[in-house]
């Protein structure tokens, strides 16, 4: 098993450009989430996703938009990219609610930064 | 404002020494998650407590939830370069999926 992978590895864009990062994952888990991880803040739920079809804003969603059309796949989109932006974003997988007991399965990452 | 205060923020400390990081809140969590994170890697759970009072060994470290489920600490017995890493607490506020993550302690260990 792959686990969850990310694609980009790194990406620089100019400010009002969009993008999408991509996020799979091959492990049949219901619930994936998107953080961002900014230096002395942690890690931030930007959205999440309990199900195929189902999403919801998490701590910080303002200026990304999601979908999750298959249980594998879970794209996060810039829509037009500001500085503020700039950040190392994290996709995660976990089994389906239920237990408290959850383990978030984390990607590699992917480092943005917008001129 | 964090939900999760992480202390401290930045520890180095000689090989062989003992430390140990907390993670305090006013809320209460469901459950306590500890994560560790190398350099260009995502975090990787170490251990979840659940239980108030709970505690928890994986070698060297040993996990504690308080009593009223609100804070938590982790300890390291004889550190080694090894355990150099950025360690993560994370509060989960509902059943288990939703996480509230502390700013993290960056922990280096010489030789």
């Amino acid at each position: 098993n792959a686990g969850v992978t990310q694609t980009p590895k790194f990406q620089v864009l100019k400010t009002g450009q969009s993008m999408t990062l991509q996020c799979a994952q091959d492990m049949n888990h219901e619930y994936m989430s998107w953080y961002r991880q900014d230096p002395g803040m942690g890690l931030r739920l930007i959205h999440y996703s309990v199900g195929a079809g189902i999403t919801d804003q998490g701590e910080v969603p303002n200026g990304y938009n999601v979908s999750r059309s298959t249980t594998e796949d879970f794209p996060l989109r810039l829509l037009s990219a500001a500085p503020s932006q700039t950040s190392v974003y994290f996709c995660a997988s976990s089994q389906d609610g239920g237990t408290v007991y959850n383990e978030q399965f984390f990607g590699p990452g992917t480092r943005l930064t917008v001129l | 404002t964090q939900l999760l205060e992480q202390s401290p923020q930045f520890l180095s400390i000689q090989e062989g020494e003992n430390l140990t990081v907390y993670c305090n809140s006013s809320s209460v969590f469901s459950s306590l998650q500890w994560y560790r994170q190398e350099p260009g890697e995502g975090p990787v759970l170490l251990v979840t407590v659940v239980t108030g009072g709970e505690v928890k060994k994986l070698k060297r470290l040993t996990f504690q939830f308080g009593d009223a489920r609100k804070d938590s600490s982790l300890h390291i017995t004889a550190a080694q370069p090894g355990d150099t890493g950025l360690y993560l607490c994370a509060g989960a506020m509902e059943y288990g999926n939703k996480l509230v993550f502390g700013a993290g302690t960056i922990l280096r260990v010489k030789s």
